[in-house]
Order: structure tokens, then C-alpha cells, then sequence
């Protein structure tokens, strides 16, 4: 089945504490992306990488890095997580760029105390 | 950048009425809208999207109509089902030649009530 699958669903974490949110796809899209969910906010688009090795800042990038070692695969990561970082968390690909055909994972729930 | 203002952002309605939400976007480069679906505990998935060249779309009881000079888009939901109960987000996209980046509205609770 296509599908981009995230790990873990949801986390619980302290201030400071590094983590990692994986992300995986299996329809070999060219383009990635992370997207936070706050309320009232809608999705906003924190790292997108258009291919191995590429990656660029989205619209909210402070407080996160991105790495896309291979094309399957694009981890976020909070190297020093603050309670402003909660929120839900989405990854999202597409073939080649291109707004149609977006698929979007099922979301990590992050909780920073 | 492109912004993307939606509304409203609760709606509730009976089983069996419509459901209209509206968008309106400020860049007018923009030139693909999609609308996605929400449900509780799943990422957003495409139900309906329309071009810049397109004035109206229509897959079953859903609808999707764009006026570019007014620069607003707005998803129609007939016949309303529970099952439409979701969360709802417009989007709006610029072509950027290499990447097409996609701007959300801020999300519409709908609640269809029996």
C-alpha cells in the first residue's frame, strides 16, 4: 500500500531532551516536506527537501533540522525541544514537487513539559 | 507570500443541508486549490481540487468553485452525511518552477448533526 508513514504517533517528552520524528514513504517521491498543526493556525510547513541531499526552510523552521540521507526517508529533529514546540506533526510527499498528489502521514502528537 | 484566510471555522448542520466554506487567497500567482479532509486521527487527504484555468468542479456531492478576480475559492457539500463530519482545509499553490509550495487555510470544524 502507498502510504508515508511516521513514528512514533505520539510523544511525550521533557525541555532539552533531543528527539527524533521519522518519517518514510514507499512511492519513491522525489519531494518531502514537515508541517506543524497548531489550532486555529492550520498547517504551516517547517523543512521540504526536494530530493536526496536537498533540503530548504520552510515557513516556521527555528528550533528544527531535516536531513534526507535517502530518497525514502526524511527525519525531523529537535535538537533542543521547548514547550513551543508542541503541536501535531505531519510529513507529506509528492512526487516531484507538485502541490497534486500530496500524501500526508497520520500525524505525530508532541507533547514538550 | 502567499496567505490564505479561511472561514468559518466552526459550521454546524443538520443531516441532509449543504455546507459551504470559503477561502480567499492574496497572491495572484496562485494557481492550484485543493481541499483536504481531516478525519479525528489521520493526516489530511485530498477530496477535491481545481485549477486557475477552471471556474467550477464537481465530484458527487461536493463542489469546488473559483472566482480568480475576487481571488476566493469555496468547497460546496450537498446532502450532507455524519460521515462529512471532519476537519476541513483549503490550500492554495504558486508554481515555483521547481517545487509547487502549498499555503493552508486555517481549518473548518464541520459537524453534520442527525
Amino acid at each position: 500500500e502507498a502510504q508515508v508513514t511516521q513514528n512514533p504517533r505520539y510523544l511525550i517528552t521533557v525541555t532539552g531532551k533531543k528527539l527524533t520524528v521519522t518519517c518514510s514513504q514507499n512511492m519513491n517521491h522525489e519531494y518531502m516536506s514537515w508541517y506543524r498543526q497548531d489550532p486555529g493556525l492550520g498547517l504551516r510547513q517547517i523543512y521540504y527537501s526536494m530530493n536526496v541531499e536537498v533540503t530548504d526552510k520552510g515557513d516556521v523552521p527555528e528550533g528544527y533540522k531535516v536531513s534526507r540521507k535517502e530518497k525514502r526517508n526524511f527525519p525531523l529533529i529537535l535538537e533542543s525541544p521547548s514547550p513551543n514546540q508542541t503541536s501535531l506533526y505531519f510529513c507529506a510527499s509528492s512526487l516531484r514537487g507538485g502541490a497534486k498528489g500530496y500524501t500526508f502521514g497520520s500525524g505525530t502528537r508532541l507533547t514538550v513539559v | 507570500g502567499e496567505n490564505v484566510e479561511q472561514h468559518p471555522s466552526t459550521l454546524s448542520v443538520q443531516e441532509g443541508d449543504s455546507a459551504v466554506i470559503k477561502c480567499t487567497y492574496s497572491d495572484s500567482a496562485s494557481n492550484y486549490f485543493p481541499w483536504y479532509k481531516q478525519e479525528l486521527g489521520k493526516g489530511p487527504q485530498l477530496i477535491i481540487d481545481i485549477r486557475s484555468n477552471v471556474g467550477e468542479k464537481k465530484d458527487q456531492r461536493i463542489a469546488v468553485t473559483l472566482n480568480k478576480t475576487a481571488k476566493h475559492f469555496s468547497l460546496h457539500i450537498t446532502e450532507t452525511q455524519p460521515e462529512d463530519s471532519a476537519v476541513y482545509f483549503c490550500a492554495a499553490s504558486i508554481n515555483t518552477g521547481t517545487a509547487s509550495k502549498l499555503t493552508f487555510g486555517t481549518g473548518t470544524r464541520l459537524q453534520v448533526t442527525l
